[in-house]
């Protein structure tokens, strides 16, 4: 059974540009949620996609946006990028079934963004 | 706001040792706690989980205590293997937030086995 697979792994863009981060959950969960990791700030929630809608979403700027297609598939984009973006962004998929916890909540591997 | 924190950023055992990672939280309404390990150029790997309901659960060679009263969660790793050395977070939840995929993590301990 394949994981949660997220492209690119590593990313370098420069300050003011925006980018696209990509994540393909397992087979099976709809639920997609996005973390970002800084060596300061530790793991923080960014946002929850189910079912093609915003669930949930963390205390981050609106510079920071995600949406999910109908195969679960999620994408994540910051815009105007910010040397303080540079982290490790990390996405999690679970069944995501109201009532359930989050027991089942697997992470992708995170892509490496780094903002010069 | 909540947090969820670690008492000790770093912590050094001796190969087949016991382990014990602490961590305290301040929210009281969590109803579930998780256990990740991540380990260098990886995403975390779930350990372990305990509900609010619980104060002990047991996995392989993992052991979860939560005590409520206190407000303190620790992991317990017997035998401790040189594969065990990585940055173990502790998280919590609460499915009253509205969404059960909101993890709320600490700051993480650096476990490092020696030979």
């Amino acid at each position: 059974k394949a994981g949660v697979t997220q492209t690119p792994r590593y990313l370098i863009k420069t300050r003011g540009q925006q980018v696209t981060l990509s994540c393909s959950p397992i087979s099976g969960h709809r639920s997609v949620s996005w973390y970002q990791q800084t060596p300061g700030q530790g793991l923080q929630f960014l946002f929850e996609y189910f079912s093609e809608t915003q669930r949930n979403k963390g205390n981050f700027p609106g510079r920071f946006s995600g949406r999910q297609f109908s195969n679960s598939r999620s994408e994540m984009n910051v815009s105007t990028l910010e040397l303080g973006d540079s982290a490790l962004y990390l996405c999690a998929s679970s069944i995501g079934t109201s009532g359930r916890t989050p027991i089942g909540q697997t992470f992708g591997a995170g892509t490496r963004l780094s903002v010069l | 706001g909540e947090s969820v924190g670690l008492h000790l950023p770093t912590l050094s055992v001796q190969e087949g040792d016991n382990s014990i990672i602490n961590c305290a939280y301040s929210n009281s309404a969590s109803d579930y706690f998780i256990w990740y390990k991540q380990e260098s150029g990886k995403g975390p790997q779930f350990i372990i989980d305990i509900r609010s309901n619980m104060d002990k659960r047991q996995g392989q060679r993992v052991t979860v205590l939560l005590n409520k009263t206190v407000k303190h969660l620790s992991l317990q790793i017997a035998a401790t293997q040189p594969g065990d050395s990585a940055v173990y977070f502790c998280a919590e939840g609460s499915i009253s937030s509205g969404s059960a995929r909101q993890l709320t993590f600490g700051s993480g301990t650096q476990l490092t086995v020696l030979p």
